[in-house]
């Protein structure tokens, strides 16, 4: 197990809500990222975070933010859901010194 | 063109069978190389990095040509426990050490 653990594991919501999903990231690793997987394809990257400061942001509209709190487990929240946002949400835990990155187990969103 | 190309598959091949997997980035300022296995509905696993020297982990060898932007994945002896799909993975510290990831290429071993 990589001990980075994602909450909840699966999750249905309908378009137009907001969702909030939850990482804690492996002990020593102070550098978060959130990726998003559709069917099919490669993992997504959305941003990252370290030392609670975002450093790093993919090709997602503002309705995609997140936080990370002083012991680096993080948030990813969605505004305003779609349909498109449907997908796996991946979270990757490292150390700054360390180029490896360690995955949750994901969640999976389901947009109706 | 996608950041980081690979053949989607699927290979299905025999157990025993040597299978390699080839992957070609366009970024020419990536620094760090990965090669991830993912199981069906589950979270990709690193599986590998791969360095300018090529590296061997047991059945599997991992090359790098940065000259021609080029990584491959070569699995010997393919066990039925090896189908999944193989992410090529690479990552640039001009990029803060993001990790941009191709779609995957299949595998399938049969009996």
């Amino acid at each position: 197990e990589t001990g980075v653990t994602q909450s909840p594991t699966h999750l249905i919501k309908t378009r137009g809500q907001q969702v909030t999903l939850r990482c804690s990231s492996q002990s020593g690793h102070n550098t978060v990222s959130w990726y998003q997987q559709a069917l099919g394809q490669g993992p997504q990257f959305i941003f990252q975070y370290y030392r609670e400061e975002e450093n790093g942001r993919g090709n997602f509209p503002p309705r995609f933010s997140g936080l990370q709190f002083p012991n680096y487990s993080s948030e990813l929240n969605v505004n305003a859901l779609e349909l498109d946002d449907s997908a796996l949400y991946l979270c990757a835990s490292k150390s700054r010194a360390n180029t490896e990155a360690f995955f949750g187990q994901g969640t999976r969103l389901t947009v109706v | 063109r996608k950041e980081v190309e690979q053949d989607p598959g699927p290979f299905n091949v025999p157990e025993g069978a040597t299978v390699a997997f080839n992957c070609t980035y366009s970024n020419s300022a990536s620094q760090s190389f990965f090669w991830y296995r993912q199981d069906c509905r589950k979270e990709p696993k690193l599986l590998m990095s791969v360095y300018s020297s090529g590296n061997e982990d047991g059945r599997f060898t991992a090359q790098l040509n940065r000259a021609s932007q080029y990584i491959s994945l070569l699995i010997r002896d393919s066990k039925l426990s090896d189908s999944a799909t193989y992410l090529c993975v690479v990552s640039a510290k001009s990029s803060g050490d993001k990790l941009t990831f191709g779609t995957g290429t299949r595998l399938a071993v049969r009996p």
